[in-house]
């Protein structure tokens, strides 16, 4: 089955620095992938929809400028949280859809921003 | 408003039938999915319905009815590892995934 590598699964960060997290299809070309984030005992909330080769669309309320995603490929997109704070703590969450379905996760990956 | 109900929490017994119930309420309809969540893991599909009928996949059965707006997840045979978040899920008419909060499923010997 298609699989989405998530990189990385953790990572702590200075507050104000950056970080990026790397969404990747291993053996399928995703034209479109999705990138969510997850509170403590929440659902998943999306911020927003990578397409490859064109600007990300963004959910209301996500700043575009401070949630970098970038889908360069038909295999990788990335999110970079820039000049994180403490608030950008959460699980971060990407998706990608193939044949019309919402079927395979990333690993995710906790960042925690000190 | 768009809106998914789902139950916030259940318990069952090892070796039982245990039903999850997800309603919703949305802007056109595209599906209805059903995803497995254990804590600190990212979400897992378990199913896809489109069309009106019970979709069963081994232990793990889906309902769905679209003119009630209803869907039901069904997990026979009971496992201590079921214990997890149950998300139910209803693509809008904007092809954009609209999520429940969850269901959490506790299983008990």
């Amino acid at each position: 089955g298609a699989v989405v590598s998530q990189h990385p699964s953790r990572v702590i960060c200075k507050s104000g620095t950056s970080v990026k997290i790397e969404c990747r299809s291993l053996d399928f070309q995703a034209t479109t992938m999705f990138w969510y984030r997850q509170f403590p005992k929440k659902s998943l909330m999306l911020m927003a929809t990578s397409n490859e080769g064109s600007k990300a669309t963004y959910e209301q309320g996500v700043e575009k400028d401070k949630f970098l995603i970038n889908h360069a490929s038909l295999t990788l997109s990335t999110l970079t949280v820039t000049s994180a704070h403490p608030e950008d703590s959460s699980f971060y969450i990407c998706s990608a859809r193939v044949r019309d379905v919402e079927a395979f996760f990333g690993q995710g990956t906790r960042l925690t921003v000190v | 408003g768009q809106n998914i109900d789902q139950p916030t929490e259940m318990t069952a017994t090892e070796g039982a039938i245990v039903q999850i119930n997800c309603t919703y309420q949305t802007s056109g309809f595209n599906g209805l999915f059903w995803y497995q969540q254990h804590a600190g893991e990212a979400p897992t599909f378990l199913s896809y319905n489109v069309l009106d009928g019970l979709e069963e996949k081994g232990r793990f059965s889906s309902f769905l009815s679209r003119s009630k707006g209803y869907s039901y997840l069904l997990l026979k045979e009971l496992q201590m590892k079921d214990s997890a978040s149950y998300l139910c899920a209803v693509r809008d008419s904007n092809y954009q995934l609209i999520w429940g909060a969850g269901t959490k499923l506790i299983i008990k010997p």
